[in-house]
């Protein structure tokens, strides 16, 4: 299957600070992109659809002006956490929709990014 | 709206035993089934889908099938292996052509030798 690699796995940051998770398709070019944000013992929940070249469309109740998130290639996507603070701590997961036949239908999913703030 | 849920894990099993995660769902219409496994340290990968009524999914010996009647996408297998311990979960995509999907919250399995 294709790969999508997240970076960084692990980040811890004090309070105020802005943290960047960089989420790349390494093997395909993704049209689309996906932010999930997990809780504990929680689904994992839909933040944003990022498509390449446009603006990321935000799910209700996700501040656009928190949760930046830049498409700007069609193999990677950002997110910043901006002033980040204790409740933003969580474990976001990006996932990719691949362009093109070879894996038409399927998402693939990166590993997860464990954000913890102080 | 459109929901999923799976139950509570963790689920502990010897090597052998039989498996079953249950898996329900609420969507309006006619929505495509999941399964996707995350091993430790890896991202989720898909398991297996059904996309219809009655569909069966099946992959590395686990299998789910699409009831509508129930609602439910129950995944099973019939003889786990230490190497099955992950976390699972279960899935919607509500509408064909959206790639929003619902997800459950997770169900760890962890398989003893």
């Amino acid at each position: 299957g294709a790969v999508v690699s997240q970076h960084p796995s692990r980040v811890i940051c004090k309070s105020g600070t802005s943290v960047k998770i960089e989420c790349r398709s390494l093997d395909f070019q993704a049209t689309t992109m996906f932010w999930y944000r997990q809780f504990p013992k929680k689904s994992l929940m839909l933040m944003a659809t990022s498509n390449e070249g446009s603006k990321a469309t935000y799910e209700q109740g996700v501040e656009k002006d928190k949760f930046l998130i830049n498409h700007a290639s069609l193999t990677l996507s950002t997110l910043t956490v901006t002033s980040a603070h204790p409740e933003d701590s969580s474990f976001y997961i990006c996932s990719a929709r691949a362009r093109g036949s070879r894996h038409a239908g399927e998402l693939f999913f990166g590993e997860g990014s464990r954000l913890t703030v102080l | 709206g459109n929901s999923v849920t799976q139950m509570e894990g963790p689920v502990t099993l010897s090597e052998e035993a039989f498996l079953t995660i249950n898996c329900t769902y609420t969507a309006t219409g006619y929505p495509s089934l999941f399964w996707y496994v995350q091993y430790p340290g890896e991202g989720l990968q898909l398991l297996l889908k059904a996309t219809k009524a009655d569909d069966k999914g099946s992959n590395k010996g686990f299998e789910a099938t699409y009831r509508k009647e129930t609602t439910s996408f129950h995944l099973e297998k019939g003889s786990v292996q230490v190497s099955d311990s992950a976390v699972y979960f279960c899935a919607l995509r509500a509408t064909s052509g959206t790639y929003k999907y619902i997800f459950g919250t997770g169900t760890r399995l962890k398989v003893l030798a």
